[in-house]
């Protein structure tokens, strides 16, 4: 059974660059697509973006001037960078796995608080 | 974008009893290529991940029980309970897949009456 697993800080300073890395345990990542999906408190989810295996990428327009997902095969991992952050960046942010390019999302990981704050 | 938009907000409903909710898109996400409703549902605990209950609007995940059902085409599409219980209580969304931005629902908070 895949498993999931966000790690990064939990306080980023507005205008840094928060950084995630999700690792995948139980499964290669060397198949699906794989994606960051965020939770404001008290709100639902919003999709942020996704990356294949292979590396080809796909980013929801609102957030792509500031998204980068990266993946690392070799560590099955796969990583988010969003740059220049606010409070409106506060949220869980949620690791998945989607099975195909226009996905539903399964599994998801537990999930890491990250907070935007000076 | 396409905006999901889920009705009630809240929903009570007591113990053994239907739960209805219902979720409508801006657009049509029939794809009529293959015929498939690009709809699916998840449920959330407090402090837990989304989890994936039915997915092409009806087809329910492994391991789901039968209580949970999907139905709908296009624009409008229901997520029904039929016998609740207690472990039901949770907040639950709607997802569209079928265009970029993929996108949720507001979220329907179900609790016992």
């Amino acid at each position: 059974q895949v498993h999931l697993q966000e790690s990064g800080p939990g306080l980023v300073k507005p205008s840094e660059t928060l950084s995630l890395t999700c690792t995948v345990s139980g499964g290669s990542i060397s198949s699906f697509y794989w994606s960051w999906i965020r939770q404001p408190p008290g709100k639902g989810p919003e999709w942020i973006g996704y990356i294949y295996f292979s590396g080809s990428t796909k980013y929801n327009p609102s957030l792509r001037s500031r998204v980068t997902i990266s993946v690392d095969t070799s560590k099955n991992q796969f990583s988010l960078k969003l740059a220049s952050v606010t409070a409106a960046d506060t949220a869980v942010y949620y690791c998945a796995r989607a099975p195909r390019s226009f996905p539903w999302f399964d599994p998801w990981g537990q999930g890491t608080l990250v907070t935007v704050s000076s | 974008d396409i905006v999901m938009t889920q009705s009630p907000d809240s929903l009570a409903v007591s113990l053994g009893e239907r739960a209805t909710i219902n979720c409508k898109s801006s657009q049509s996400v029939l794809y009529r290529s293959d015929n498939n409703n690009y709809l699916a549902w998840y449920q959330q605990k407090p402090g837990q991940p989304p989890k994936l209950l039915i997915y092409w609007a009806s087809t329910r995940e492994s391991g789901v029980p039968d209580r949970f059902s999907g139905s709908g085409s296009g624009t409008d599409f229901t997520l029904t309970i039929s016998s609740l219980q207690a472990e039901d209580v949770a907040v639950y969304y709607c997802q569209q897949y079928y265009s970029s931005p993929f996108t949720f629902g507001q979220g329907t908070k179900l609790e016992i009456k």
